[in-house]
């Protein structure tokens, strides 16, 4: 099975702050990587597809980067609604694993 | 608008069985993968099973093969999860969320509970 790597597992970031979460995948795979955002109670949220497509509707202040085995997600300006909690997830090959979660919180 | 909607999750004792329902709707059904991921309270994302679109091929993961079968009906926009041996370790929302073709789940349902408690 991959195994998925994310840090931090927390952090806390003001509002207006560039925050990066990483992902690290223990063998390579390609670009079949995502990241979602999910808040408390709700259903999780695609937020970057193939490790760099913007899922139509998400702001522009999210981005992601990386292949092979790396990857990253920026938020270029943290807002009050992106206090959240994020997984990377790799769809290479089954079992679809996520990555820990990463949760934002409110510094 | 595309809208999966579960249904089906309740309290259950150990041993015993339940199956989810997931009705997809604003979509093509018959044309996309569909999973089903559970969250444990408290706990991340987890990886549970997948259906290819006619139904042929399923995948599990290992902590539910051989326990859980996934199962679609096409006719009635309709994912299934049959959940037997049910342990305490099941307990968790069970979310059914649809897959394209980079793989994403680019929707997902709102979830549904299943606890397993004597």
């Amino acid at each position: 099975d991959i195994q998925m790597t994310q840090s931090p597992s927390s952090l806390s970031a003001s509002v207006g702050d560039r925050v990066t979460i990483t992902c690290r995948a223990s063998q390579s795979i390609s670009s079949y990587f995502s990241w979602y955002q999910q808040k408390p109670g709700k259903a999780p949220k695609l937020l970057i597809y193939a490790a760099s497509s913007l899922q139509g509707g998400v702001p522009s202040r999210f981005s992601g980067s990386g292949s092979g085995t790396d990857f990253t997600l920026t938020i270029s300006s943290l807002q009050p609604e992106d206090f959240a909690t994020y997984y990377c997830q790799q769809t290479h090959s089954t079992p679809f694993t996520f990555g820990g979660g990463t949760n934002v919180e409110i510094k | 608008e595309v809208q999966l909607v579960e249904s089906g999750g309740d309290l259950v004792q150990p041993g015993g069985s339940l199956r989810l329902s997931c009705a997809a709707s604003g979509f093509t059904f018959s044309s996309y993968w569909m999973h089903w991921v559970r969250q444990a309270p408290g706990k991340g994302l987890v990886w549970v099973s997948r259906i290819e679109t006619d139904g042929s091929a399923t995948t599990y993961a290992d902590s539910v093969m051989g326990r859980f079968t996934i199962s679609r009906d096409n006719a009635k926009n309709t994912l299934y999860l049959q959940m037997d041996s049910l342990r305490a370790e099941d307990t968790a929302v069970y979310y059914c969320a649809r897959s394209g073709a980079t793989r994403d789940f680019d929707y997902w349902g709102q979830g549904t509970l299943v606890t397993v408690s004597s």
